[in-house]
């Protein structure tokens, strides 16, 4: 079974730009959570998409959004591009929403903003 | 949150031996805690999980101890390898009230190196 596989693996940005970050679950998966991984905060949580809602929210400003679409996979976006959102960027995804649920991980998006 | 990489803890043991690897949870409403292996260049590697109505849990190599009373988890690594060297997270799922969700606050990272 395919893992949790996220596009692309590295991203050049500079300053101001927007970029969008994608995920594809693992196949039957259909809970998503978002991750941002830095040297200074570690892993922090995004946001969480189930049945193509918003379930739970990170606290980021609100420059980073995301969606998730009829098939579960989701993409994250983040506009107005600042040098402190250079970062791993990690998607998770678990079989179903809730407590109890171990959540896989992909190998991330790397940003790095110029 | 803490620094990933160079800044971490490291847990430095000699290939063969057990590892132990600690980690002190913040939230006494936790109730599912899970541990994960990074490597360089990939995301975290889910290994073993553990619910609060459990006090230890076996895998394969690995057992995960949960003590609630002081809030504190442990992975142990049986006879380690040079594949286990990579940095190793706790992870906790604390109680909502606002509803079902799966947000994951990760503990500080620790990073075992494997001596030949």
């Amino acid at each position: 079974k395919a893992g949790v596989t996220q596009t692309p693996r590295y991203l050049i940005k500079t300053r101001g730009q927007q970029v969008t970050l994608s995920c594809s679950p693992i196949s039957g998966h259909r809970s998503v959570s978002w991750y941002q991984q830095t040297p200074g905060q570690g892993l922090q949580f995004l946001f969480e998409y189930f049945s193509e809602t918003q379930r739970n929210k990170g606290n980021f400003p609100g420059r980073f959004s995301g969606r998730q679409f009829s098939n579960s996979r989701s993409e994250m976006n983040v506009s107005t591009l600042e040098l402190g959102d250079s970062a791993l960027y990690l998607c998770a995804s678990s079989l179903d929403i809730g407590r109890d649920q171990p959540q896989h991980f992909g190998d991330g998006t790397r940003l790095s903003i110029l | 949150g803490e620094s990933v990489g160079l800044h971490l803890p490291t847990l430095s043991v000699q290939e063969g031996d057990n590892s132990i690897i600690n980690c002190a949870y913040s939230n006494s409403a936790s109730d599912y805690f899970i541990w994960y292996k990074q490597e360089s260049g990939k995301g975290p590697q889910f290994i073993i999980d553990i619910r609060s109505n459990m006090d230890k849990r076996q895998g394969q190599r690995v057992t995960v101890l949960l003590n609630k009373t002081v809030k504190h988890l442990s992975l142990q690594i049986a006879a380690t390898q040079p594949g286990d060297s990579a940095v190793y997270f706790c992870a906790e799922n604390p109680q909502s009230y606002t509803g079902a969700n799966s947000k994951l606050t990760f503990g500080k990272g620790i990073t075992l190196s494997v001596r030949p």
